[in-house]
């Protein structure tokens, strides 16, 4: 298993402004995956963090908005900028284990747009 | 690419009784189907997955079953109880250990009855 850590756990945000969520995961992993989850809504993926290389982001998605850094095998951030209301969301940080290929989750950032 | 469909998208069920959730999906070269439990407030975790070669698994009360002409999988969770009260994801990949090819169902939240 991985065990996956995120922060911050919560935040409220005011509209305009950007924040900075941090992922650190228990062993290196190549691959690291960013998730929106809307209020009451299903797991969407936002992009693919590759160390030494840009990140790669999914259909809807792009760097301006949320950029992202993946400065080594066991690390990453997500930036949520230029928030508004509509970016009110869990932000979940995920990788693959080792050699099931289960995804295993971050406890998430709950970040609330005013 | 791949969509996936999940019924239903709330379920009561009597503790004791059986839940029955179901999912289509599009791609038939989709190959490793996972199903994931959200408790509220938490992150998802992996129940039970089935890869394209089984038709069943099964881990204690819970159960899927992969239709493979069809295009589609269950879960079932027998003699519930009120701990299974939960949002559950199933998911469809066709490599499964890359979650950019990972596609998730809309959810159902389950509520078990005491």
């Amino acid at each position: 298993s991985a065990v996956i850590s995120q922060k911050p756990s919560r935040d409220i945000c005011q509209r305009g402004t950007s924040l900075t969520i941090q992922c650190q995961v228990d062993s290196q992993v190549t691959m690291m995956f960013w998730y929106r989850q809307q209020p009451g809504q299903s797991l969407t993926l936002i992009a693919t963090a590759n160390q030494g290389s840009e990140a790669t982001y999914e259909s809807g998605f792009v760097i301006d908005k949320f950029p992202i850094s993946r400065p080594n095998l066991t690390f990453s951030t997500l930036t949520v900028s230029n928030m508004s209301p509509e970016d009110s969301s869990i932000y979940l940080c995920s990788v693959t284990g080792p050699n099931t290929g289960e995804l295993f989750f971050g406890e998430g950032s709950r970040l609330t747009v005013l | 690419g791949e969509n996936v469909e999940q019924h239903p998208s709330t379920l009561s069920v009597q503790e004791g009784d059986s839940a029955v959730i179901k999912c289509t999906y599009s791609d038939s070269a989709s190959n490793y189907f996972p199903w994931y439990k959200q408790e509220l407030g938490k992150r998802p975790q992996l129940i039970i997955d089935i890869r394209s070669n089984v038709g069943e698994k099964k881990d204690q009360r819970i159960a899927v079953t992969l239709n493979k002409t069809a295009k589609h999988f269950s879960l079932h969770i027998t003699e519930t109880q009120p701990e299974d009260s939960a949002v559950y994801f199933c998911a469809a990949s066709g490599t499964s250990g890359s979650a950019r090819q990972l596609t998730f169902g809309s959810g159902t939240q389950l509520t078990v009855l005491p």
